[in-house]
């Protein structure tokens, strides 16, 4: 089946404590790319990826890193996390290097930082 | 920079009748225009998109118009369901480079009443 994989889907941490969200994608993709979504702000892209060993930032990218090193794989890594990047996070791929074609979504991660 | 605006961001509907969500935006580059859908609690799903180059497009009882001039797009909703009910986001590609973004809404929540 077709599908973005992320894991964990819930995570409860504290302030400072390094975590990785993984984010997979089985279809070839070669766009892949990494959303918060809060109340009212709608879906905010953090980091995208065109191709393996390319990433470029999106409009809020503060706090956060990627990578990617194989095609498939697109990690999101919070180096030192804090409470406000409590929220709702989604990985999403598509098919081409071009941003439009559809995004195919992930199941999304619920981050709590306290 | 970029923006996609989106109203309203709340609409309420007696089942049967027609939805209206609307969406300007402010690159005239912009040339890709999804449609997401998401239900509480799953991932956004595409549920139809327009090109620059189209200015109406419809599947069953979802349509999208675009008017570049204007720099705004609708999605059109009828003869809703309970179903229907859900948060849509409207989007629009950012490009600049060899890349690009999407950037997204801020949702409109509907509520199809029976």
């Amino acid at each position: 089946e077709a599908q973005v994989t992320q894991n964990p889907r819930y995570l409860i941490t504290v302030t400072g404590k390094k975590l990785t969200v993984t984010c997979s994608q089985n279809m070839n993709h070669e766009y892949m790319s990494w959303y918060r979504q809060d109340p009212g702000l709608g879906l905010r892209q953090i980091y995208y990826s065109m191709n393996v060993e390319v990433t470029d930032k999106g409009d809020v990218p503060e706090g956060y890193k990627v990578s990617r090193k194989e095609k498939r794989n697109f990690p999101l890594i919070l180096e030192s996390p804090s409470p406000n990047q409590t929220s709702l996070y989604f990985c999403a791929s598509s098919s081409t290097k071009a941003i439009n074609q559809p995004q195919h979504f992930g199941d999304g991660t619920r981050l709590s930082i306290l | 920079g970029e923006n996609v605006e989106q109203h309203p961001s709340t609409l309420s509907v007696q089942e049967g009748d027609s939805a209206v969500i609307k969406c300007t935006y402010s690159d005239s580059a912009s040339n890709y225009f999804p449609w997401y859908k998401q239900e509480l609690g799953k991932r956004p799903q595409l549920i139809i998109d327009i090109r620059s180059n189209v200015g109406e497009k419809k599947d069953q009882r979802i349509a999208v118009t675009l008017n570049k001039t204007a720099k705004h797009f609708s999605l059109h909703i009828t003869e809703t369901q309970p179903e229907d009910s859900a948060v849509y986001f409207c989007a629009a590609t950012l490009l600049y480079n060899q890349g690009g973004k999407l950037i997204f809404g801020q949702g409109t929540e509907l509520s199809v009443k029976p």
